[in-house]
């Protein structure tokens, strides 16, 4: 079992570029989600997706962000453009059936994400 | 467990002693508590999960009790080794509230060799 895929795993960055995260979520699994983690909030929840469809993007902090999930194996998460207070670790994770029967997600490494 | 703060609470144990970290939490609409272990550079992993209609719920070497009276949560791990030295976070589920699954702040625990 490969996991859930995350890449880039590091990337360093300046102000005002695009980010791109990507993320290969765990096979046969139909729910994905996207956490940030900081020291000052924790792990917060920015979106999740059921079988392909957002379905909660309550989380986005603003228009910068930006997820999509074309297909059931491929997750992207952009921001544009960065900023200096988007640095973090960004979890991508995903789950079966989540809110059906599965309770359990896996997650990925993260992409440690610095913007300078 | 409110997610916020810089400071991360440390318990420190001796290895072969037991741990016990806790978690409070305050929506008494919460319906799975979940535990998951995070190691420094890695994502958290899951450990153990619970359901609001239970009290108790036991794995290897690990164990789960819920006070509900108290909005209360704890993990226990027996003989603690080396290798279980990690951040600890609890997370709840929330049914009516879209399913979200939010962490609390965290603990980390430090083994004493």
């Amino acid at each position: 079992d490969a996991g859930v895929i995350q890449s880039p795993r590091h990337e360093v960055t300046e102000m005002g570029q695009e980010v791109t995260l990507r993320c290969k979520p765990i096979s046969g699994h139909n729910s994905l989600f996207w956490y940030r983690q900081t020291m000052m909030r924790g792990l917060e929840l920015l979106i999740y997706f059921n079988n392909n469809v957002p379905i909660d993007d309550s989380g986005m902090p603003e228009d910068r962000f930006s997820a999509k999930m074309p297909n059931a194996s491929f997750s992207t998460l952009k921001i544009q453009p960065s900023e200096p207070r988007d640095s973090a670790v960004y979890f991508c994770a995903s789950s079966l059936e989540w809110g059906v029967s599965g309770n359990t997600i896996y997650f990925g490494e993260g992409s440690w994400l610095t913007v300078v | 467990g409110e997610s916020v703060g810089l400071h991360l609470p440390t318990l420190s144990v001796q290895e072969g002693d037991n741990s016990i970290i806790n978690c409070a939490y305050s929506n008494s609409a919460s319906d799975y508590f979940i535990w998951y272990k995070q190691e420094s550079g890695k994502g958290p992993q899951f450990i153990i999960d619970i359901r609001s209609n239970m009290d108790k719920r036991q794995g290897q070497r690990v164990t789960v009790l819920l006070n509900k009276t108290v909005k209360h949560l704890s993990l226990q791990i027996a003989a603690t080794q080396p290798g279980d030295s990690a951040v600890y976070f609890c997370a709840e589920i929330i049914r009516s509230s879209g399913d979200k699954l939010t962490f609390g702040t965290g603990t980390r625990l430090a083994v004493r060799p």
